[in-house]
């Protein structure tokens, strides 16, 4: 069983860039997908990243994913910040050894 | 419209049981791997358990192997959650969400949840 760790919150203002990180605890980030969930207060969650990098449609292209083997650690980053981004942030990975999901603990975005 | 409704949450005794239920629409439910997610409020989500598309494969979080059961039914669109011997660390709102063809795949479809509370 791996975990995933993510900044407990991050804050960035308005316009700006932020990037939040996923670390794999154990075995390659490589091994399988990162995908990536916005949750706004009192709403369920979305997703805005899927296999690393991609985006679902309806997404704004302001939001981006990639994976840094070097560190183990997958990113999500979202340019052009507005209020409407404040929001917790989670990663999730499937894990081949016990075909469960895990999720990261989320990050809380302040703008 | 594609949507996911989930059902049967409430209050239960500490030691009962209690079935949750999601009615899916709006997309080939029997094509998608289905999931239960839940989340203490104010805390992160916590995969709960996950079905195939044809129910041939199914996992379940360690804190819930042996008290809880995953089954959907494809000729009705539902997917349910049987919750035995329920405790207070179960407490929490229970989210229904659409896989992909695979374990692997993103959740992109999620319902608006159903709170289970667990209290004499």
């Amino acid at each position: 069983n791996f975990m995933l760790t993510q900044p407990h919150s991050v804050s960035e203002s308005p316009g700006k860039t932020v990037t939040i990180s996923c670390t794999r605890s154990s075995g390659r980030i490589a091994s399988s997908y990162v995908h990536w969930y916005q949750q706004r207060p009192g709403s369920s969650p979305i997703n805005v990243i899927y296999e690393d990098n991609q985006r679902p449609s309806g997404v704004p292209d302001r939001f981006s994913g990639s994976v840094d083997t070097s560190s183990n650690s997958a990113s999500l980053s979202i340019s052009g910040l507005t209020t409407e981004d404040e929001a917790d942030y989670y990663c999730q990975s499937y894990d081949s050894n016990t075909r469960g999901v895990v999720f990261g603990g989320g990050t809380k975005l302040t703008v | 419209e594609v949507n996911l409704v989930e059902s049967g949450g409430g209050l239960v005794l500490p030691g009962r049981s209690l079935r949750l239920s999601c009615a899916a629409s709006g997309f080939k439910f029997d094509d998608y791997a289905m999931h239960w997610v839940r989340q203490v409020p104010g805390k992160g989500l916590e995969w709960v358990a996950g079905v195939s598309w044809d129910s041939g494969r199914i996992a379940y979080a360690d804190s819930v192997k042996g008290r809880f059961t995953i089954s959907r039914d494809n000729a009705k669109t539902a997917l349910f959650l049987q919750m035995n011997r329920l405790t207070s660390e179960d407490m929490a709102f229970y989210y229904c969400a659409k896989g992909g063809p695979s374990g692997i795949d993103a959740f992109d479809l999620w319902g608006q949840g159903t709170m289970v509370t667990v209290s004499s």
